[in-house]
Formats: structure tokens, sequence, C-alpha cells
């Protein structure tokens, strides 16, 4: 089993619709969690930390659920723009500070 | 510019060369990371710094990869006796320090023929 386990999609929705995204992770450890949006052929670019508590920023939403293991992104509204690669991103934690990547969860928004 | 520099953009080379792949994170950043991503993967930990030393090297796939960072800022990444399944975009990333979010430079792309 994989670290950090993401579904590839892609995700195929129009303009306005929610779209959510769930990422898996192995170590019950793990400390810090992160949501990394990369568009094609650039480099990642933070879109938003994951608290405990869940927190939002405008459109997006991101929750942690520590029983289940997993992390979500919620999308409100889709727009064009947000067409990219989503990439959840766990700090394993037990001391280690090393970020493990899932594969990423394309993104496709549609007129 | 004050973000994360990478330098050289694109790397095309032969099998058997040796390259250098060098990044210069933001200033003020302590943490260091390289990253190696091939296409429809996300980006795979190799190595990274906390000041000058390596904190944590376990990524590195073999003893012909190889990090340093000498003054606690610059980094140069080394591959020795270049391999085709060394082909990927070279990612370097900095952070204030270990465990907060990174910032990631624009990438190598490296083609090894």
């Amino acid at each position: 089993r994989k670290e950090v386990e993401q579904d590839p999609g892609p995700f195929n929705v129009p303009e306005g619709a929610t779209v959510a995204f769930n990422c898996t992770y192995s170590n019950s450890a793990s400390q810090s969690f992160f949501w990394y949006r990369q568009d094609c052929r650039k480099e990642p670019k933070l879109l938003m930390s994951v608290y405990s508590s869940g927190n939002e920023d405008g459109r997006f939403t991101a929750q942690l659920n520590r029983a289940s293991q997993y992390i979500s992104l919620l999308i409100r509204d889709s727009k064009l723009s947000d067409s990219a690669t989503y990439l959840c991103v766990v700090n394993l934690g037990g001391g280690s500070y090393i970020p493990t990547f899932g594969r990423g969860t394309s993104l496709i928004v549609h007129p | 510019g004050a973000g994360v520099s990478q330098t050289p953009s694109n790397k095309v080379t032969e099998k058997g060369k040796y390259v250098e792949l060098r990044c210069d994170p933001i200033s003020g950043h302590t943490a260091l990371y390289w990253y190696r991503q091939s296409l429809g993967q996300g980006p795979e930990f190799l190595i990274y710094f906390q000041g000058t030393g390596a904190a944590d090297d376990s990524g590195l796939p073999n003893d012909r990869f190889f990090a340093v960072r000498p003054e606690g800022s610059v980094s140069t990444l080394k591959i020795q006796r270049t391999e085709r399944g060394d082909s990927a975009v070279y990612l370097c990333a900095s952070s204030p320090t270990s465990g907060q979010p990174q910032h990631f430079g624009d990438g190598t792309r490296l083609s090894i023929l």
C-alpha cells in the first residue's frame, strides 16, 4: 500500500459545479497536511494547509479525518481556471519531516 | 526575484555523463528539498537539508546521486554516470524550517539520451 494515495482522475466537471477529492495516508503518526496545485509543466504551488478543525479559503475547503486517515479538498463554484492537478502532501511525522506527495488528482473544468 | 531559482531549466546530455543541477532557495529558508518528478506522478522525495547538513537522504536512489549545500544556502544535486532512467524533472523546494509549507522552483528538465 502506498503511503499517500489519490485517485488520479481525471474529474471532468462543468463550470459552477462542486467537486471533492480525497487523499488517504497510511501512517497514523502523520502530523501535517497540505494541498498543492500543479499546472501542466509547472511547479507545484501551495493551495492550502489542512488543519485538524478543517479550514476554508474562499471557494476551497480542506478537511482532515484522523480516524479514517484521509484529507479532503472541496471546490465550490468551479472555474475554468481551477483546471489543474491537485497534489496532497503528508508529513509523515514521528520526527520525520519528509513530505510525501500523492500522485495527484487531475481536474478538468469545462464550459 | 525572491523565489526559488533552479538552473539550468533544461539539460540534455548523453548516457554516462555527469550532471550538476543547482538550486538557490528563498533567502533565509533553512530547509531545502530535492525531488524528482516523472510524468503522471507526484514529486518523489530525494534528499533534504536543514542548514548545511543533509538531514535525510533516504530518497536518493543509489550512490550515483549526491547533493551538497556547503554554506547553507545554494545546493547542488550531482548525478554521475547518468542513465536514461534518470530522465525526469528535478524540483527543488525550500521552507523557512522543516515541516512548513514549501516553495518550489520551476525545476530542471533533465533528458538523458
